[in-house]
Order: structure tokens, then sequence, then C-alpha cells
């Protein structure tokens, strides 16, 4: 099945510079890459996502890079604020797979 | 509000015994997925239904159960608890049963077993 990583765990960065973090996965079929953020007392919710036939998607100040043939896509987030400190996860599916296994989350904490 | 509504948001029970988490999707969606999230595993996938009829299964241990009644709703039983069972239990929903389908998470049940 698939497997989803994500390093480091942990995440410290000053408000106002960028933090990229990075996922591989280990099923060449997955086609979807969506990324959730979770903030604290709430469920995971959907910020951005790229399909395989995508080689990079952008939504304000956040990015999504995916690079097939080295099995990892990448969340950029661009001119970081508080706000942007939570729980991030990626995940990975295949279309005709139900299944969206996710990584185990980074902490992402921004420094005022 | 996402729209997904958990019921309870909190629990506390002791070992060997039985629980029920309750999700009503939200309005429009027809699939109710299962999630368990701890510590160090991170959002493990447990179960999916579809229209009342199970279509993915995960991690789920046997002494869990799950179903999702005409209305749409669905309920997750736990039982024999372990003090390893304690977690938050997440449902999320979608319209459909891709997998590329954006899922809608509650805002989970903290399940405590002492």
């Amino acid at each position: 099945g698939e497997n989803v990583e994500q390093h480091p765990s942990t995440l410290s960065v000053q408000e106002g510079d960028s933090a990229v973090i990075k996922c591989t996965y280990s099923d060449s079929a997955s086609n979807y890459f969506p990324w959730y953020k979770q903030e604290l007392g709430k469920g995971p919710q959907l910020i951005i996502d790229i399909r395989s036939n995508v080689g990079e998607k952008k939504d304000q100040r956040i990015a999504v890079t995916l690079n097939k043939t080295a099995k990892h896509f990448s969340l950029h987030i661009t001119e970081t604020q508080p706000e942007d400190s939570a729980v991030y996860f990626c995940a990975a599916s295949f279309r005709a797979n139900s299944k969206l296994t996710f990584g185990k989350g980074i902490t992402l904490s921004v420094r005022p | 509000d996402s729209g997904v509504t958990q019921t309870p948001k909190h629990l506390i029970t002791a070992t060997g015994q039985r629980v029920t988490l309750r999700c009503s999707p939200r309005s429009g969606d027809l699939s109710v997925y299962w999630y368990q999230q701890s510590l160090d595993q991170g959002l493990q996938f447990l179960i999916q239904y579809y229209n009342g009829e199970e279509r993915a299964k995960g991690n789920i241990l046997e002494r869990f159960s799950a179903q999702q009644f005409p209305d749409l709703h669905s309920e997750l039983n736990l039982s024999s608890l372990e003090l390893g069972d304690s977690a938050l239990y997440f449902c999320a929903s979608s319209v459909g049963t891709a997998g590329a389908n954006v899922l809608t998470f509650g805002a989970g049940s903290r399940l405590t077993v002492l």
C-alpha cells in the first residue's frame, strides 16, 4: 500500500520568512496530493491540492510542487504569519482507491 | 463550522468498556470516513462508507465496528477498550467515493481510556 512520509516533525521559522515542507510517497500510481492544515482543537482542513498532471499550483501565499520522478511533493508558504502556526499533513491517493494516506504531520511554528 | 458534526467532543471511560462515537456528514455528502489520530501515528484511516455501504477498510481493529445509516449519519463503535485506544477520532465526509475527493473533517471526538 501507499506510504507517505514527512520530515522533519517540527519546523520553526521567523515571521516573514518562507517555510518549505516536503513529503515523499511510495506508490508511483498515486496521482492526487492534498495538503491539510490542522489548527489547535480543530479538524484538518484542505488548503491546497495538486494532481499528477500538474507540476506546480499556487494560491496566494501557498504553493505546492510535485516531482513525480523523485516521488516527492512540497508545500511552500511565503511571508509566514503567526496564524500559519499549525500542524500540516500531506497525503496521497490513487484515484480508483478511496483511501487517502496521510503523513504523520509536521508542526510549523512561526515566531513573531 | 465545517458542516461535519461529531459527538461527543470528549469522552472518558475505563478499560474494557464500550463507547459509540457519532458523526453527521456535511449536507449533500454521501461518503463518511473515520480516522484515528494519535501523537505518534498521525492520521490513521479506519474505514469508509458510501451511501450506507462499506467501501474501504484501513487499520481498523476487530474490536471496532462502524456503520452508516439511511439518513447518512455514521457511528463508530469501540469495544473492550484498552489504554492504547486513547486518541482523537475524526469523522470526515465527501461528495463521492474516489480518492481525489476533498475531505471535510469534523472537530473530532477525544477518547480517554483510564
